[in-house]
């Protein structure tokens, strides 16, 4: 079946400290893999995906990479903002699949 | 572009009331869907809707849950009657396509509180 193991939080990281967010995933096929983001009080938004492996996502500063065999799309940015504090859940889509599997989501506070 | 709405945001019940949640998902969106988020978790599927049909409600509680979506634009959720463990937030979503890769677009969500 698709599950979607992500690190535990909650994560705390001073202002410009790197995040690594680990993910890792089980699917069949070949998935589609997300990074969403919640802000406080806002509804769940993409931030990054990859359709296929060795595909690098990235925006906003974050980045994620496709590990097809270490089955693995870890969230990583060099220098964490204040405003990155928010919730971040990982995501697959399998083949032939209509919807998204969810993580348990990490929280991220970052402190000035 | 205006967002998907969802209202209303917040609402607390007792326990074997009923409770609707209403969605308007992005304009010309074909695909809308209805998850739950429970404290802790990630959001799971509850309903897929494509146009005003069903594509997929496998988890759907189908004993006390049900949804509808009218004209293939607006979609309601109700719980009837509502349990303790029905306190979640509950997520409309809508895309272009339902296919791989398509890109999914959250409302802010309805938080439900049953006591």
């Amino acid at each position: 079946g698709n599950s979607v193991t992500q690190m535990e939080g909650p994560v705390t990281l001073s202002e410009e400290a790197f995040l690594t967010i680990n993910c890792t995933y089980t699917a069949t096929g070949y998935p589609s893999l997300f990074w969403y983001v919640q802000y406080p009080g806002e509804g769940l938004q993409l931030l990054l995906k990859a359709t296929k492996a060795d595909d690098k996502g990235s925006n906003k500063g974050f980045e994620a990479t496709y590990r097809k065999e270490t089955t693995s799309f870890h969230l990583e940015k060099g220098s964490v903002q204040v405003s990155d504090s928010a919730v971040y859940f990982c995501a697959l889509l399998s083949t032939g699949a209509n919807n998204l599997f969810f993580g348990t989501g990490t929280r991220l506070t970052v402190i000035p | 572009e205006a967002g998907v709405a969802q209202s209303p945001r917040y609402k607390i019940i007792e326990k074997r009331q009923s409770v609707a949640f209403w969605c308007n998902p992005i304009s010309g969106h074909a695909t809308l869907y209805w998850y739950q988020q429970i404290l802790g978790q990630g959001p799971k599927l509850l309903i897929q809707f494509q146009n005003n049909g069903v594509v997929d409600d496998s988890q759907l509680p189908k004993d006390r849950f049900s949804a509808e979506r009218l004209k293939g634009v607006d979609s309601t959720l109700k719980i009837q009657p509502a349990k303790l463990e029905d306190s979640a937030v509950y997520l409309c979503a809508s895309s272009s396509t339902g296919g791989q890769g398509g890109r999914s677009f959250f409302g802010p969500g309805t938080r439900l509180t049953v006591l």
